[in-house]
């Protein structure tokens, strides 16, 4: 079974300039996860989603980064414009929905470094 | 302040050494669960805990989540260099799905 892909595995941008992540979850799984992860430090939930629904986005920085999860199976992350801050990994993660264990599947990440 | 407090930040260890790692909050959890994560790579889940007072063994890597269900332990028993890395605890109090900050283990041969 494919686990949890996800593109580029790294990216390096200027700063101001816009960028986009891709997931694709494991087949079945209907709740995505996109976090944050900086160096040494637990992931950060930037957005949840069940099927095609943003169930928990509050931690998402609205006024630059955007999500969507067209058809309720794969999910694009965007930033733009990006800012030096924004360096980190980018995780997704997908779930059965399952009584509340979120018992997640992660992919590799994507580096991304803003210069 | 983190909902989820992991003890210690840091743990080098020589190979054969047990430990025990520590996931703290003053809230209550329906569930936690443990990942290890490696360098380059995302979390790899290891267990879930649900049950006040359940221990879950897995080969040496024991398990045991608190009795009031705030706090869950991980104990490693003779440790292996294969054994480093980043251990996670995870959770969702109420509806907001959080992580600890991470305990980083480095066992030397």
């Amino acid at each position: 079974e494919a686990g949890v892909v996800q593109s580029p595995r790294y990216k390096i941008i200027e700063k101001k300039q816009p960028v986009a992540f891709w997931c694709n979850p494991i087949s079945g799984h209907n709740t995505l996860y996109w976090y944050l992860q900086n160096l040494g430090q637990g992931p950060e939930l930037l957005i949840r989603y069940e099927n095609e629904e943003a169930v928990d986005d509050s931690q998402l920085p609205k006024d630059r980064f955007s999500a969507e999860r067209l058809k309720g199976v794969d999910s694009t992350l965007k930033i733009q414009p990006a800012e030096l801050g924004d360096s980190a990994v980018y995780l997704c993660a997908s779930s059965l929905t399952s009584g509340g264990t979120y018992e997640q599947y992660f992919g590799p990440g994507t580096r991304l470094t803003v210069t | 302040t983190q909902l989820l407090e992991q003890s210690p930040q840091f743990l080098s260890i020589q190979e054969g050494e047990n430990l025990t790692v520590y996931c703290n909050s003053s809230s209550v959890f329906s569930s936690l669960q443990w990942y290890r994560q490696e360098p380059g790579e995302g979390p790899v889940l290891l267990v879930t805990v649900v049950t006040g007072g359940e221990v879950k063994k897995l080969k040496r890597l024991t398990f045991q989540f608190g009795d009031a269900r705030k706090d869950s332990s991980l104990h490693i028993t003779a440790a292996q260099t294969g054994d480093t890395g980043l251990y996670l605890c995870a959770g969702a109090p109420g509806n907001m799905l959080t992580f600890g900050g991470g305990t980083r283990l480095m066992v030397k041969p």
